[in-house]
């Protein structure tokens, strides 16, 4: 098993659809993330989950909606999204934040390249 | 909130030369520093790091990196590009007790024949 995994790795979308993103890591950290990566951008930090709880929530839309329903699976639930949304979507874990059980290095899965028409 | 900048979003080497590869971070404190590279379609993958251990900080495929507290700089290093490094590179820098790191721009890497 690789450390984290994403599904689906490319997906294609209406204006109008729902659909979800899922990430699964088996490293056993307790801290998971959403980043949205778009071209010629910086990588945007969406959502942080610690031990299942958001601990960070950096001014997304409301048409993403992420799930934590225990610290190995996290998922990204897309409604109603618009052409900008359009990007590459990573999936990290850690072991906890920095300073505490570990330095806050990030484990990424390969990414879900979402197309939004 | 701590911060890093990537001088130049492009750089271009010949296939055999030095490569370098800029950071500097911004932080009252002595922070946590990455470096880590993006091949196309795919994830990010942790190169090395700096925990305020040795401040010439070894990681995979050949690169080094300098922790040098007086420039404030963590700068990225190899002494001979090879045609596989061609990358997008990121370095990030970690609040001292918070999740999350606060990554650069990026600089992309072109390796020539």
């Amino acid at each position: 098993e690789t450390g984290v995994t994403q599904t689906p790795r490319h997906l294609v979308m209406g204006m109008t659809n729902k659909k979800s993103l899922k990430c699964e890591q088996h490293l056993g950290h307790n801290a998971m993330y959403w980043y949205k990566q778009s071209a010629k951008k910086p990588l945007e930090l969406m959502f942080v989950y610690s031990l299942e709880e958001r601990v960070e929530n950096n001014s997304v839309p409301s048409r993403f909606s992420p799930e934590c329903p225990n610290s190995s699976h996290l998922f990204l639930h897309l409604h109603t999204l618009q052409p900008e949304d359009s990007a590459l979507y990573l999936c990290a874990s850690s072991q906890g934040p920095s300073g505490g059980a570990g330095d806050g290095e990030l484990f990424f899965g390969e990414g879900s390249r979402l197309t939004v028409l | 909130a701590q911060s890093v900048t990537q001088l130049g979003s492009h750089v271009s080497v010949s296939e055999g030369a030095l490569v370098l590869l800029r950071c500097n971070y911004s932080s009252s404190v002595p922070p946590y520093l990455f470096w880590y590279v993006q091949y196309p379609n795919q994830g990010l993958q942790l190169l090395l790091k700096y925990t305020s251990a040795a401040t010439l900080v070894k990681g995979i495929n050949g690169f080094e990196a300098e922790f040098k507290k007086s420039e404030t700089s963590f700068h990225l290093t190899k002494p001979s590009a090879h045609m596989s490094d061609a990358a997008e590179y990121f370095c990030a820098v970690s609040e001292n007790s918070g999740y999350a790191l606060n990554f650069g721009k990026g600089t992309s890497l072109l390796v020539t024949p």
